[in-house]
């Protein structure tokens, strides 16, 4: 069935470091995939996207990256700060399903 | 703009009981998703609601069954409550049909089944 694997389940790092997030799905007729964060007690809230027709999308220190023949996509932040600091999900979705595919959730803690 | 909002924010029933939960979508969008957060876990989807119909719903039995209302609100049943429905249960609307951009969601209703 449909499946979304993502790891780690926790990361720490050390303010200014990068961090990576890996996801690997299972439907290969996917073809949106949202990167979420979810601060503690808040709501999800999207911080960036991919389609299946692009490979690599950047905004400002926040950078996603698509593998479909893998079936692997991940989420780079660079020059982290301690408010990057929540649980990220990534998820998959076929287009007009309605239906998002969520991986199990990262936490993030960057040190100051 | 006033985004999606939900009620109640808490509600503790026991087993067998009934829980409703209820979403108000932001203005201007017609589709409304639930998804189940359990501790630990992901966000699960429930069921997604487009123009008052259902169009998806999730592995999820049957005693969960909701409906949209014409002005596209929407309310969530879970009917013979189970100890492991406790969860935050998530709403979202979007602009555009069917997860083809970006889901806004309310800040949950946590259901405690006791």
């Amino acid at each position: 069935g449909e499946n979304v694997e993502q790891h780690p389940s926790t990361l720490s790092v050390q303010e200014g470091d990068s961090a990576v997030i890996k996801c690997t799905y299972s439907d290969s007729a996917s073809n949106y995939f949202p990167w979420y964060k979810q601060e503690l007690g808040k709501r999800p809230q999207l911080i960036i996207d991919i389609r299946s027709n692009v490979g690599e999308k950047k905004d400002q220190r926040i950078a996603v990256t698509l593998n479909k023949t893998a079936k692997h996509f991940s989420l780079h932040i660079t020059e982290t700060q301690p408010e990057d600091s929540a649980v990220y999900f990534c998820a998959a979705s076929i287009l007009n399903t309605g239906k998002l595919i969520f991986g199990q959730g990262t936490t993030l803690q960057v040190k100051p | 703009e006033a985004g999606v909002t939900q009620s109640p924010t808490h509600l503790i029933k026991t087993r067998g009981q009934q829980a409703t939960l209820r979403c108000s979508p932001i203005s201007g969008h017609t589709s409304v998703y639930w998804y189940q957060q359990a501790l630990g876990l992901g966000l699960q989807f429930l069921l997604w609601y487009d123009e008052g119909e259902e169009r998806n719903r999730g592995n999820f039995p049957p005693r969960f069954s909701g409906r949209q209302f014409p002005n596209y609100s929407s309310e969530l049943n879970v009917n013979a409550l189970e100890l492991e429905d406790s969860a935050l249960y998530l709403c979202a609307s979007s602009l555009v049909r069917g997860v083809t951009g970006e889901l806004f969601f309310g800040e949950g209703s946590r259901l405690t089944v006791l």
